[in-house]
């Protein structure tokens, strides 16, 4: 069965550093979904592509927090710089089209920050 | 709008005995509704879902839930709990297909011996 690849699975950085994770959806998945869950809490939204283009971020801390989907594949959440805040899991899921409704969940990128 | 709550943070059963997990949640438009299932440091695997067909929906593992429009309500259940289904548990809403998930805050089932 497919299933939404993400790496690294776990980060540990010091605030101020630089961090990237990785997403690769389920083949043919149009949409894309970045979330974020802090520990005890449900996972909320950060960012939404579709095909390469984002539908919404209105989540997204625009001014350390960065994603891409450059050929509508792939996709990459950057943070920079990190700080003791954003240590939580950071989920990628991905859906068939617009009008799907289920989304398939990557294992989640586990980042500690010190 | 949507929003999702979910009552019991911790829920603890017995094996063999039922497991009833509760949801409400509030949306202005028709919603679909969803139950996930996080072991520790994993993502998310989805249980089941409500899509504005059969009001019973039955899921993977024994898991099935209940849509009541009245009472806004979508409760998991699954009629006799094994140690395996020790997990979080998430209950989400979304307004539509490629509608982002809004999650609950999650339950926590413990299964004792």
């Amino acid at each position: 069965e497919a299933e939404v690849a993400q790496s690294p699975r776990y980060k540990i950085t010091e605030k101020s550093q630089a961090v990237a994770f990785w997403c690769d959806p389920i083949s043919g998945h149009a949409t894309l979904y970045w979330y974020r869950q802090i520990l005890g809490q449900g996972p909320e939204l950060l960012v939404q592509f579709q095909d390469e283009s984002v539908v919404d971020d209105s989540q997204l801390p625009k001014d350390r927090f960065s994603a891409e989907r450059l050929k509508g594949v792939d996709s990459t959440l950057k943070i920079q710089p990190a700080e003791l805040g954003d240590s939580a899991m950071y989920l990628c899921a991905s859906s068939l089209t617009r009008g799907s409704d289920t989304q398939y969940f990557g294992p989640g990128t586990r980042l500690t920050v010190l | 709008a949507q929003s999702v709550t979910q009552l019991g943070s911790h829920v603890s059963v017995s094996e063999g005995a039922l497991v009833l997990l509760r949801c409400n949640y509030s949306s202005s438009v028709p919603p679909y509704l969803f139950w996930y299932v996080q072991y520790p440091n994993q993502g998310l695997q989805l249980l089941l879902k409500y899509t504005s067909a059969a009001t019973l929906v039955k899921g993977i593992n024994g898991f099935e839930a209940e849509f009541k429009k009245s009472e806004t309500s979508f409760h998991l259940t699954k009629p006799s709990a094994h140690m395996s289904d020790a997990a979080e548990y998430f209950c989400a809403v979304s307004g539509g297909t490629a509608s982002k998930l809004t999650f609950g805050t999650g339950t926590r089932l413990q299964v004792t011996l």
